[in-house]
């Protein structure tokens, strides 16, 4: 009940694309869901964050989507770039982070 | 501000021994953790503390130990390397152990064992 499950593994996009990481979890209690984003050889840094309260934030070209009743939420990457090449782990918190396993992300130019 | 720092940056030891990994930050925060990530599996929690003098386990507490006798430093000890320790470790701070608090981590050690 603790887990939450993060696909795909690792994702392809071309730049410019749209690229969209998912992730589900059972435990109705958790109330925070964050979005982390780590480049190769540095610690995860927090990207965008979300409360069950609302369906979807935006910043930028980055945007959560949560649906409660389904339990799950994912991460959209509009117009993606290199730049964006790394890892992203989503988490769910009520008490303690609850991590997913990552998807590493690769934007080809 | 430095953030939270972590030394060595990497680490080789051969099974048995023993070592400590450094963590310090600098934001006055009380809460700090120990995880490591492993490829597929994510972030794991070794060990937090939610204060100077208060520590907890995680969820893979076996084969390390922690203290955190300052609010600024909390320090990870391998008591007997085994190669299932090999791993990417990162000590990670928040102001406080609340819910929706932002975790700001280290750089990492990359910690070999042979």
């Amino acid at each position: 009940q603790q887990q939450v499950k993060q696909s795909p593994q690792s994702l392809i996009v071309q730049k410019g694309g749209i690229s969209i990481i998912n992730c589900a979890y059972e435990n109705t209690a958790f109330d925070y869901f964050p979005w982390y984003q780590q480049f190769p050889g540095k610690g995860p840094a927090l990207l965008i964050a979300i409360r069950p309260d609302v369906s979807e934030k935006k910043e930028g070209r980055f945007t959560i989507s949560f649906n409660k009743s389904a339990k799950q939420f994912s991460l959209h990457i509009m117009d993606s770039q290199p730049g964006d090449s790394a890892t992203y782990f989503c988490a769910a918190s009520n008490y303690q982070l609850i991590w997913g396993a990552g998807t590493k992300l690769i934007i080809k130019p | 501000n430095a953030g939270v720092t972590q030394t060595p940056k990497f680490q080789v030891l051969k099974t048995g021994q023993s070592m400590t990994l450094q963590c310090a930050q600098d934001m006055n925060h009380e809460y700090m953790s120990w995880y490591r990530q492993d490829p597929g599996m994510g972030l794991r929690l070794i060990h937090y503390s939610v204060g100077a003098g208060i520590t907890d386990q995680g969820e893979v507490p076996n084969g390390y130990n922690v203290s955190r006798s300052t609010t600024e430093d909390f320090p990870l000890r391998l008591l007997s390397a085994a190669p299932s320790q090999t791993s990417v470790y990162f000590c990670a701070s928040s102001l406080t152990s609340g819910r929706g608090e932002t975790q700001y981590f280290g750089p990492g050690t990359r910690l070999l064992v042979l």
